[in-house]
């Protein structure tokens, strides 16, 4: 069972540019997560999706960004006009449906995104 | 509003010493608590959960928490370092699954 595959993992754009960032979840898991991680700090919620669905996006910066999870493929996180503040590793997360207590969050390998 | 402190930035033991990895946290609510670790230019790896069961929760690698509910507390040990123990350390807390909220980690250095 392939874990959470994110790519790609190192990623550089110039200023005013667009990332695209995908996540393809664990195999049978419905819930898709964003988390992004600045340089010497922890990681920070950005976005929670289901499936056609964008369940809270309460973490995500007002402009520029925004993320999917469409019916059929990947995950995608979109950055727009990338600035240097974006720079930082872009981590994906799955969960199966919730059964209670008990759900694990599992995370992927992260995106390196570099603007300069 | 859920929150985790972990104390030290930086924790430098020697290989075989005890590992001892600081979390507290706040919660209005029955918390869920997580610990995860972290090596160089990797994703997160689960290493144990809490989940409102035993408060004496073991992981993998050898590593184990206790919650503490009297001192808001969730503290990581494991009895005897390796060298493959070196890495970052993420305490998180979550009330629903759907969030975590991560502290800021512990850097874990095991010298020989």
């Amino acid at each position: 069972n392939a874990g959470v595959m994110q790519n790609p993992r190192h990623l550089v754009r110039r200023r005013g540019q667009e990332a695209r960032l995908r996540c393809s979840p664990m195999k049978g898991h419905s819930h898709v997560y964003w988390y992004r991680q600045l340089p010497e700090e922890g990681l920070k919620f950005m976005v929670y999706l289901q499936k056609e669905n964008i369940i809270d996006e309460s973490g995500m910066p007002k402009e520029r960004f925004s993320a999917e999870f469409p019916k059929e493929g990947p995950s995608i996180l979109r950055i727009q006009q990338v600035v240097r503040g974006d720079s930082a590793a872009y981590f994906c997360a799955s969960s199966p449906p919730r059964r209670g207590k008990g759900n694990t969050i599992y995370f992927g390998e992260g995106s390196w995104l570099t603007v300069v | 509003a859920q929150s985790v402190t972990q104390l030290g930035s930086h924790v430098s033991v020697s290989e075989g010493a005890l590992v001892l990895l600081r979390c507290n946290y706040s919660s209005s609510v029955p918390p869920y608590l997580f610990w995860y670790v972290q090596y160089p230019n990797q994703g997160l790896q689960l290493l144990l959960k809490y989940t409102s069961a035993a408060t004496l929760v073991k992981g993998i690698n050898g590593f184990e928490a206790e919650f503490k509910k009297s001192e808001t507390s969730f503290h990581l040990t494991k009895p005897s370092a390796h060298m493959s123990d070196a890495a970052e350390y993420f305490c998180a807390v979550s009330v629903s699954f759907q969030k975590l909220v991560f502290g800021t980690g512990t850097r874990l250095l095991v010298s020989p």
